[in-house]
């Protein structure tokens, strides 16, 4: 999502509930994908990553779907945690972009309420 | 054993100043960055290194100067700094083709 003004865009969640966090991509050349979570005064943290040969992979309580055709990207997390608190990120990659650089989305605060 | 490690954590300095920022990782990696994330959070590349070698300097300012002495080490260093400057660096490595590991980040104040 875009950002507003100084705020993120904020998802509030019930504990126990499932989260799904929502990403649009521009490059249809853009082949990996990656979920990162940043707490509050830390750097960001590896999720999960797919490519784009899969639409779906699935890690400990976290599932990544890719939709090339509309080129979205989505991040569910099962049974939201209060550590599971932080803002989310995807990014994107192409093959054949110089220096495997990656370009970040502009992120997405997840607030768990217990 | 920390992968990727930066320091310092906090800089607070003048405008005008000259600061540096280290990194260092661990992991092995050919690959290292500097990105910059601003007060919305946004994260920007500003430089990519491939074994000592610059690969991606995305338009950023020449006073901005990154420096590789190894593949294990990547500073940057900032001459006459702005109070446009003020952002959290993070350093980061990866492999050729994988995902990156970020360091903590250092938190840059220009008063």
């Amino acid at each position: 999502g875009e950002s507003v003004g100084l705020h993120l865009p904020t998802l509030s969640v019930q504990e126990g509930d499932n989260s799904i966090i929502n990403c649009a991509y521009s490059n249809s050349a853009s082949d990996y994908f990656i979920w990162y979570k940043q707490e509050s005064g830390k750097g960001p943290q590896f999720i999960i990553d797919i490519r784009s040969n899969m639409d779906k992979r699935q890690g400990q309580r976290v599932t990544v779907l890719l939709n090339k055709t509309v080129k979205h990207l989505s991040l569910q997390i099962a049974a939201t945690q209060p550590g599971d608190s932080a803002v989310y990120f995807c990014a994107e990659n192409r093959a054949k972009a110089a220096g495997n650089k990656l370009t970040f989305g502009g992120g997405t605060r997840v607030l768990v309420k217990p | 054993d920390t992968a990727v490690s930066q320091t310092p954590k906090y800089l607070v300095t003048q405008m005008g100043n000259d600061k540096s920022i280290k990194c260092e990782q661990n992991l092995g990696h050919d690959t290292m960055y500097w990105y910059k994330q601003d007060s919305k959070k946004f994260l920007k590349i500003m430089f990519s290194y491939n074994n000592k070698e610059l690969i991606i300097n995305e338009t950023v300012p020449n006073r901005f100067s990154p420096k590789s002495p190894d593949k294990a080490h990547l500073n940057l260093h900032i001459n006459s700094l702005e109070l446009g400057d003020s952002a959290v660096y993070f350093c980061a490595s990866s492999p050729p083709r994988g995902g990156y590991t970020f360091g903590s980040g250092t938190r840059l104040t220009v008063v």
